[in-house]
Formats: C-alpha cells, structure tokens, sequence
C-alpha cells in the first residue's frame, strides 16, 4: 500500500542553522501539508500546498519557513534559522484531492534544537 | 476562532467500551475525523463522519455527532490493549485544512 516517506527520523541541529525537512507524498497525489506537534501539545497546521504554490498557512509560517517541491516527488520544508522553539515533530501529508476526505500522514520527522 | 477541546485521559479495562468525547467551535466543518496516534508513530485515519449524518458505524467503531452541541464522540466497543494510543479529533478548516483536538490518551488496562 502507497504511504507518505519523511526522512530523517530525527534531526538535531543547533538554533540559528537551517535545516530542510523531506517528504515524498503518495504518488498522484494533488495536494500536500506540513503539520507540526510540540512535544504533549496538539498538531498544528503549518501550510497547504497545490500546483506547486502555498495555497493556505498558518501564522505558525512565517519567513523563516519555506515548502518546495523540487522535482515532482519530494517536497521539502525549509527553516531558515532555527530556534528553540522549533523543537518538535513534523509530520507531511497528502491528499488526492480536494474534495478528498483523508490526508494521508508520513511518520514524521523530530527535528530537536539545541 | 477555532477551537477543538478533549479530555486529555481516558483509562478503560480490556473488554469493555471506551467513549472519547469532543467539542468543536467551527459550524461550517463539512467532515470531523478521528485520527489515532500510536506512540513514535504518525496519525492513521481511523474514521470520519460527514456534517449531515449523526452517527456512523464501522466495526467496533462508533461515531456520534450532536450539530446543535457540536459535540463529537468515538466509541470503541470490546477495547483492547492493541487500542492504548493517543485519539485526536479533527475538523476541516479551510480549504482542507485539519484543525486538531488536544488529543485523548487512551489507557486500556489489561
């Protein structure tokens, strides 16, 4: 069965590095998210992304983030320079379409900052 | 603005029913979902439920929606260990955005 890919399982960067997050959605796939989870606290939508544009985010996403999708199957988040608070899982979606009713989630990727 | 309210633990014994309760602020979701989160893992899909039905069965999962309330809740029945996870419910927002509940971690006790 097709499944969402994210690497690394784990990231450990010191604040003020930039670190890039991957993802490789299902295939055929349309439309692609960003999630992230703050350790014991509930997951937040980051940003929504279609026809290889940001089509909604969150005031989590401000100009330290960045999606991309560079090669028609990964897609990629960017923090520029990273703080403390960063710390966290981040967890990719996809979703056939719209008027689809399921993202399909990746396993997630802990990014912890030092 | 949104918000997506649970209780945060539920401790049930193998066997009997568990019931997780969710409260939502956004009328206009077309679709709630319940999602589990088994530890160091990602969010599965276990069910959802469309705006215009109130209640919906699939196996030992039942979902109840109370609209007037907008009050969400998932049945487990015959619970069991396999079952201890962390339950979030979800409603869209958005353009297909999931807002999330804090998440309900659901003890099962052998």
């Amino acid at each position: 069965e097709p499944e969402v890919t994210q690497t690394p399982s784990h990231q450990v960067t010191q604040m003020g590095q930039e670190v890039i997050l991957r993802c490789v959605p299902i295939s055929n796939h349309l439309y692609f998210y960003w999630y992230r989870q703050i350790l014991g606290q509930k997951v937040e939508f980051l940003v929504s992304f279609y026809n290889n544009e940001i089509s909604e985010k969150s005031e989590i996403f401000d100009d330290q983030f960045s999606v991309e999708r560079p090669d028609g199957s990964n897609f990629t988040l960017k923090i520029r320079s990273t703080k403390l608070e960063d710390s966290a899982m981040y967890f990719c979606a996809s979703c056939p379409g719209v008027a689809y009713n399921e993202q399909f989630f990746g396993p997630g990727t802990r990014l912890t900052v030092l | 603005g949104e918000d997506v309210e649970q209780s945060l633990f539920l401790s049930v014994r193998e066997g009997d029913s568990s019931v997780i309760n969710c409260t939502y602020t956004d009328s206009s979701s077309t679709y709630l979902y319940w999602y589990k989160q088994e530890p160091g893992a990602g969010l599965q899909l276990l069910t959802y439920i469309f705006s215009n039905m109130d209640m919906k069965q699939d196996q030992r999962l039942t979902v109840l929606l109370n609209k007037k309330d907008k009050h969400l809740s998932l049945r487990i029945a015959d619970t069991q260990t396999g079952d201890s996870a962390i339950y979030f419910c979800a409603e869209i927002v958005g353009a297909n955005n999931l807002f999330f509940g804090t998440g309900t971690r659901l003890t099962v006790i052998p």
